[in-house]
């Protein structure tokens, strides 16, 4: 079955960096694009970043551009997100999640999310 | 704030069908029909239920069934079930590849 696993999740101080990883089993990761949608504690979703199947196409939310990067290793099924200059924005659960139908701006899989506070 | 904009909470009594609406814009809702909606239980993951405006994800109850009309989409959950007691959020697509999210309704079973 899907499986997406998130890890690299902690805590933080203002400004410093953390690399998010997401593993994926179940299905041929080489074939979704993925995405990176965070949440803060009892408010909405914010979708973050979305890459291609292959790795070659990457967009990002207004928020984060210029400070995270999309990455993924298709030969470890495993998708990435590097996040630099971090503010202090308090706890935030980050989720990855796979693509409807392979490319659809929709997402079928969810990961479990990692927690990550950036407080000083 | 949430681009698109959702009400912040319905509720139904066991039985009866609930809507929940979603407005945007003509940039997004009303644009694409990249249009969808994930259900959220407390301390879980979202769960895909709607996707392309009115098609259920695989293992959805019919009893939920999405439409839109211009700008606006809705979540229509009829019979309603104790478990159905969730956040509901929706999503969109937008013209210069990015998400919106609405900012979720909280939906109360009676």
């Amino acid at each position: 079955q899907v499986q997406l696993v998130e890890s690299g999740g902690g805590v933080v101080q203002p400004g410093t960096s953390l690399r998010l990883s997401c593993g994926a089993s179940g299905f041929t990761f080489s074939t979704y694009a993925m995405y990176w949608v965070r949440q803060a504690p009892g408010k909405g979703l914010e979708w973050v970043a979305a890459i291609s199947h292959d790795g070659n196409t990457k967009h990002y939310a207004d928020s984060v551009r210029g400070r995270f990067a999309v990455s993924r290793d298709n030969s470890k099924n495993t998708l990435y997100l590097q996040m630099n200059s971090l503010r202090a924005e308090g706890t935030t659960v980050y989720y990855c999640a796979r693509a409807q139908g392979g490319s659809s701006w929709q997402f079928d899989y969810w990961g479990q999310g990692t927690l990550v506070t950036v407080s000083s | 704030q949430s681009a698109l904009t959702q009400p912040a909470s319905v509720s139904g009594s066991p039985g009866q069908s609930i809507t929940i609406s979603c407005t945007g814009t003509s940039s997004d809702i009303g644009a694409y029909n990249f249009v969808s909606w994930y259900q959220q239980h407390p301390g879980k993951a979202p769960k895909l239920m709607i996707y392309d405006v009115s098609y259920r994800a695989s293992g959805v109850s019919n009893r939920f069934s999405g439409s839109k009309s211009g700008k606006t989409a809705s979540l229509t959950i009829s019979g309603l079930q104790a478990e159905d007691e969730a956040v509901y959020h929706c999503c969109s697509y937008r013209s210069d590849n990015a998400l919106e999210f609405g900012g979720g309704t909280k939906l109360t079973v009676l």
